[in-house]
């Protein structure tokens, strides 16, 4: 079964360090989203991406953040300047796209960002 | 405001018995999911319901959604302890096209007891 995968599974930094976070989606979707996870918080929206542009990014989603498709499957999180706020757990998703208001969101494994 | 609130938040329950997890939210969606998350993993789609469904099967799953309550519940029948893991709700909102953006509650912690 098609699944979205993630790298690298845990990532260490220093702050002020730029990170990139990579994950391929599900080969025929067209929809895709980075999701953070604080430690024993809820999951929150960060960015929705579609037709090679942001379609909805939210508060969090500051200059500090970017994402891109640089391909024809990766699609990649790059946080330009790390702070010791940023340390979480980063997911992945992505959606097909063919159903209108109800397209399933399916998420990778999760790349865990620990900033020093 | 706050979404996908579920409760409990903590559910302990002896195998074979059911679980019943309940999620409230305040406003309109577009669908709701439910996802299953084992121990600092990934998240795990379970099943999406619809705004104009008010009742969905799959497998030993069963959700309901009732829109005039704004609130939703999730039954795992005959639990076994491999569905042991947090449990979350997560209201859909369509943005532009299909995009849609999921807000998600803070989850609930199911045990079942071997």
């Amino acid at each position: 079964e098609p699944e979205v995968t993630q790298t690298p599974s845990h990532q260490v930094t220093q702050m002020g360090q730029e990170v990139i976070l990579r994950c391929v989606p599900i080969s025929n979707h067209l929809y895709f989203y980075w999701y953070r996870q604080i430690l024993g918080q809820k999951v929150e929206f960060l960015v929705s991406f579609y037709n090679n542009e942001i379609s909805e990014k939210s508060e969090i989603f500051d200059d500090q953040f970017s994402v891109e498709r640089p391909d024809g499957s990766n699609f990649t999180l790059k946080i330009r300047s790390t702070k010791l706020e940023d340390s979480a757990m980063y997911f992945c998703a992505s959606s097909s796209g063919t159903g209108v208001g109800y397209d399933e969101q399916f998420f990778g494994p999760g790349t865990r960002l620990t900033v020093l | 405001s706050q979404q996908g609130e579920e409760d409990p938040q903590a559910l302990s329950i002896q195998e074979g018995e059911n679980a019943t997890m309940n999620c409230s939210y305040k406003t309109s969606i577009n669908n709701l999911q439910w996802y299953r998350q084992n121990s600092g993993r990934g998240l795990v789609h379970l099943i999406l319901i619809r705004s104009n469904e008010r009742e969905k099967h799959s497998g030993r799953l069963r959700v309901t959604l009732d829109t005039s309550k704004k609130s939703s519940s999730l039954l795992i029948t005959a639990s076994r302890a491999a569905d042991t893991a947090s449990y979350f709700c997560a209201t859909g909102l369509l943005l532009t096209g299909a995009n849609s953006k999921l807000t998600f509650g803070k989850g609930i912690t199911l045990s079942v007891r071997p």
